[in-house]
């Protein structure tokens, strides 16, 4: 049973950058899954944001192309998210997931990280 | 306003057969048979119940089972348990490695 575990950055500020880690359990990070995060605005519904390979290859949803990064660091069995330029509608518990192939289903959660954004 | 839509409630007593629709378009839950859905107690970490519209991963009991017709793919829960008793989610492959999501229906166990 894989585990992922989100850090807990709580609170940043507006225009500033949001940085999440997820933490993996040992011996499935350079599997062939992919690696990504999911977030949701309180009162609101689930997005996908995109995910990373460990092979250096990425995926993000397009209306967060321009100021998002997810990378996978196999030595130290985490994966992370930047997001760059946040405003308030950023505020959000992030999830970060498995998926066996892009687009298809995620086979693994973490328990989420509310993350606000605000001064 | 979710891609997918979702009833927001549903509920039924121990025992009984409950169904939750997901309806969307022939862009996505119409045209691909990549339909998931997941079930999460606050709190904690959602679970995978279904993928590819009607699998069980191992682990996930018989008594949930999914299906499609057309635009609309639905999650079937029979002989309920107060322990279903949480919210649910679907999900759909909409093209172009993006993927959609319900809203979410809250299913409570009388």
């Amino acid at each position: 049973q894989v585990q992922l575990q989100e850090s807990d950055p709580g609170l940043v500020e507006p225009s500033g950058t949001l940085s999440l880690t997820c933490d993996v359990s040992p011996g499935y990070i350079s599997s062939i899954w992919w690696w990504g995060w999911v977030r949701q605005p309180p009162g609101r519904g689930l997005e996908w944001l995109g995910a990373a390979h460990h092979s250096g290859t990425t995926n993000y949803n397009s209306p967060f192309k321009s100021r998002l990064s997810i990378a996978v660091d196999r030595s130290r069995n985490h994966f992370s998210l930047e997001l760059s330029s946040v405003t308030a509608a950023d505020t959000a518990t992030y999830y970060c997931v498995s998926l066996v192939v892009v687009g298809s289903y995620f086979n693994y959660w973490g328990r989420g990280a509310l993350v606000t954004v605000s001064s | 306003q979710s891609a997918l839509t979702q009833p927001p409630s549903a509920s039924g007593s121990p025992g009984q057969s409950v169904t939750i629709s997901c309806t969307g378009t022939t862009s996505d839950v119409g045209n691909y048979n990549y339909v998931s859905w997941y079930q999460h107690h606050p709190g904690k970490a959602p679970k995978l119940l279904i993928f590819e519209v009607n699998k069980r991963p191992s682990g996930v009991p018989d008594r949930f089972s999914g299906s499609k017709s057309g635009n609309t793919a639905s999650l079937t829960v029979t002989g309920l348990q107060s322990e279903d008793d949480a919210d649910y989610y679907c999900t759909s492959y909409a093209g172009n490695t993006n993927l959609v999501f319900g809203g979410g229906t809250k299913l409570t166990v009388l």
